[in-house]
């Protein structure tokens, strides 16, 4: 059964504007690690954020920071200040405490419009 | 510092050829390591996980192997391609612990089987 869920195939942004990129995970495992990345053109898989399931606070990194909503599980990727490179593919992942698997989601296209 | 190489960088190969994609990791012990397949524009298919020498789980069963004959390379095999094999494929590696750590991706190899 599928475990990640982005429900946004694209998503257009004004340059300097914020993007949100939703994602939602299905688990019963109450330790778990969640992962954002970004794949540019060239294929490329870049790491960018990392939220664990028992962390009190949002994780951030930079520009890019995560909404997690524990309860409603949802992590969320906010990417402020958007950037003509920050156009690519984002990927959103999850790997259970008890599992060494690293399952994607479908993925988000950006396009940053200049 | 840890870096993961990747080879071929692009293949191009006939319907009922064989296949033989390598994965090596330098600068780290007993990773975990992975093999993805990304059709175009779409999410990543875990194939295949590895915890150790000689250890193979199979996610998907189709026409591919691997193989860990070493504790730091992961080989993708097929005896033979099939059309539906076309893809871009992305080794990983993480630490061997599960949960909270992030995998490191190759470059990855893009098979076009004609």
């Amino acid at each position: 059964a599928q475990k990640i869920t982005q429900t946004q195939p694209g998503m257009f942004v004004q340059e300097k504007e914020a993007v949100t990129l939703d994602c939602t995970y299905d688990t019963s495992d109450p330790s778990y690690g969640l992962f954002w990345y970004k794949q540019p053109s060239s294929g490329e898989m870049i790491f960018l954020i990392y939220q664990g399931s028992y962390d009190q606070q949002n994780a951030t990194e930079g520009r890019y920071s995560l909404n997690f909503q524990k309860a409603r599980k949802s992590a969320n990727l906010v990417i402020s200040a958007s950037q003509l490179g920050d156009s690519a593919m984002y990927f959103c992942a999850m790997r259970e405490a008890n599992d060494y698997k690293l399952s994607f989601g479908a993925g988000t296209t950006v396009t940053v419009r200049a | 510092s840890q870096t993961i190489h990747q080879w071929p960088a692009t293949l191009v190969q006939p319907v009922g050829s064989p296949l033989s994609l390598e994965c090596t990791v330098e600068g780290t012990s007993n990773p975990n390591l992975y093999w993805y397949r990304q059709a175009a524009g779409r999410g990543l298919q875990l194939l295949f996980y590895s915890v150790g020498i000689g250890q193979i789980s199979s996610e998907v069963p189709q026409n591919l192997s691997a193989s860990r004959p070493q504790d730091r390379q992961f080989i993708l095999s097929s005896k033979k391609l099939l059309l539906s094999d076309s893809g871009f494929y992305l080794c990983a590696w993480s630490v061997r612990t599960a949960g909270n750590t992030e995998a490191f991706f190759g470059q990855g190899t893009r098979l076009t089987v004609v």
